[in-house]
Order: structure tokens, then C-alpha cells, then sequence
């Protein structure tokens, strides 16, 4: 079946590093991938987005890779600040319906 | 803030009362969807609206759930005879048809006792 998950449950880096948090995916007609931020107590926050004929986007101080051939996902976080903190997501998205989540990594960021 | 907006942002019941959240989506978007979310886990697909004309169910929409977009803006998620399994974040999102971008909504906790 269709599935998005994630390598690590928790992440924990420095203030000023860069954080690296990674993603599987397994439905090879996804054509559309998304990395969400959810703080606590809120709903996901959009930071990037990447459609499959491309390998990498970047955008502030964020970058998606896409590796269609492992079918892997990861975000990069430049100089990682506390106010990074929180618990991210990827997701896929076929035909532009719904989203697909995996479970998501929890990022602290030490100061 | 997204734009999206839900009401209640928490509601506390109890066991076999019927609840009802509404969702207001941002106003140029036709597209309204629902997710569920327990703590933990990421969120799962519910339902999705294009216009009024909803097109998609998951099955996880159990008989005691309905969604309605009567006129094609806000949504209203119901939920009837609660149990405490439906204890849950409830969130909304909202896109443009034939825009794969969601945004959400700041979300609806639910708490059934």
C-alpha cells in the first residue's frame, strides 16, 4: 500500500548547525512531495515543497532533495535556530487529492 | 496564520454526545479538506471537498461521521454517539484546485470523556 515514512522519530542538534531529517516514500506515482513544521498545539506549517521531475529545491535557509530512484526524501536546515524546534512531516501527494503523511521527526535545537 | 479557521479550537465532551466543528477555509480557495490527527502521529486523510461536491471519503469516515460544504465555502465536520477513540486533533486545510499546496488550519482538539 501507499506509505510515507521517516528514518529518525527524534533529532537533536546544536544551535547553528545544520539539521539533516530524512523521508521514505514507497508510491512511485506520488509526483509531489511536502515538508510541514508543526509546533505544539498547531496545525502543520507549509516550508517547501518539490514535484518529482525536479531533484532539488531550495528555498530560506531550507533545501529539498528528491532521489526518485531510492525514493527518498530529506529537508536541510541551515544554521539551525531554536525557533526550528519543532516536529516535522513529510508528505505526497498524487493527482493533487489528498495529502499522505509519515510520522514525523521531532527537531530540538540545543543552545 | 494561514487564513484557515476552525471553531471550536477545543471542545471537551462526553461519551455519546454528538459534536460538530466548523471550518472557514481562505476565501479564494476551492478546495476544503479534512484530517485527523492523534498525538504522535502524523496526519490521516478524512475527506475532501471541491466546491460543494465532496469527492473523496476515507474509510476511516465511519457511519457516525459527515462532513457538508452546503455552499461551497465553510465546512462543518460532525461527529455523533462519540466514543473515546474519536479523541483526536481535527484539522482543516484549504488549495486552489489543481494546486497540489495545502494550507492548514490551526486545528480543533477534540477530547471525549
Amino acid at each position: 500500500g501507499e506509505s510515507v515514512g521517516l528514518h529518525l522519530p527524534t533529532l537533536s542538534v546544536q544551535e547553528g548547525d545544520n539539521s539533516i531529517i530524512n523521508c521514505a516514500y514507497s508510491n512511485s506515482a506520488s509526483d509531489y512531495f511536502i515538508w510541514y513544521k508543526q509546533e505544539s498545539g498547531k496545525g502543520p506549517q507549509f516550508i517547501i515543497d518539490i514535484r518529482s521531475n525536479m531533484d532539488k529545491r531550495q528555498g530560506q535557509r531550507v533545501t529539498v532533495l528528491l532521489n526518485k530512484t531510492v525514493k527518498h526524501l530529506s529537508l536541510q536546515i541551515a544554521a539551525t535556530q531554536p525557533g526550528d524546534s519543532a516536529v516535522y512531516f513529510c508528505a505526497e501527494n498524487s493527482r493533487g487529492g489528498k495529502l499522505i503523511f509519515g510520522q514525523g521527526t521531532e527537531l530540538s535545537v540545543k543552545p | 496564520d494561514t487564513g484557515v479557521s476552525q471553531d471550536p479550537r477545543h471542545k471537551i465532551t462526553k461519551r455519546g454526545q454528538n459534536v460538530t466543528f466548523r471550518c472557514d477555509p481562505i476565501s479564494e480557495h476551492n478546495r476544503l479538506y479534512w484530517y485527523r490527527q492523534t498525538l504522535g502521529q502524523g496526519p490521516e486523510f478524512l475527506t475532501y471537498f471541491q466546491n460543494e461536491a465532496q469527492l473523496e471519503k476515507s474509510r476511516l469516515l465511519s457511519d457516525r461521521f459527515s462532513a457538508e460544504r452546503p455552499k461551497g465555502s465553510f465546512s462543518t465536520l460532525e461527529i455523533q454517539r462519540t466514543e473515546q477513540g474519536d479523541s483526536a486533533m481535527y484539522l482543516c486545510a484549504s488549495g486552489a484546485a489543481g494546486s497540489y499546496e495545502q494550507y492548514f488550519g490551526p486545528g480543533t482538539r477534540l477530547t471525549v470523556t
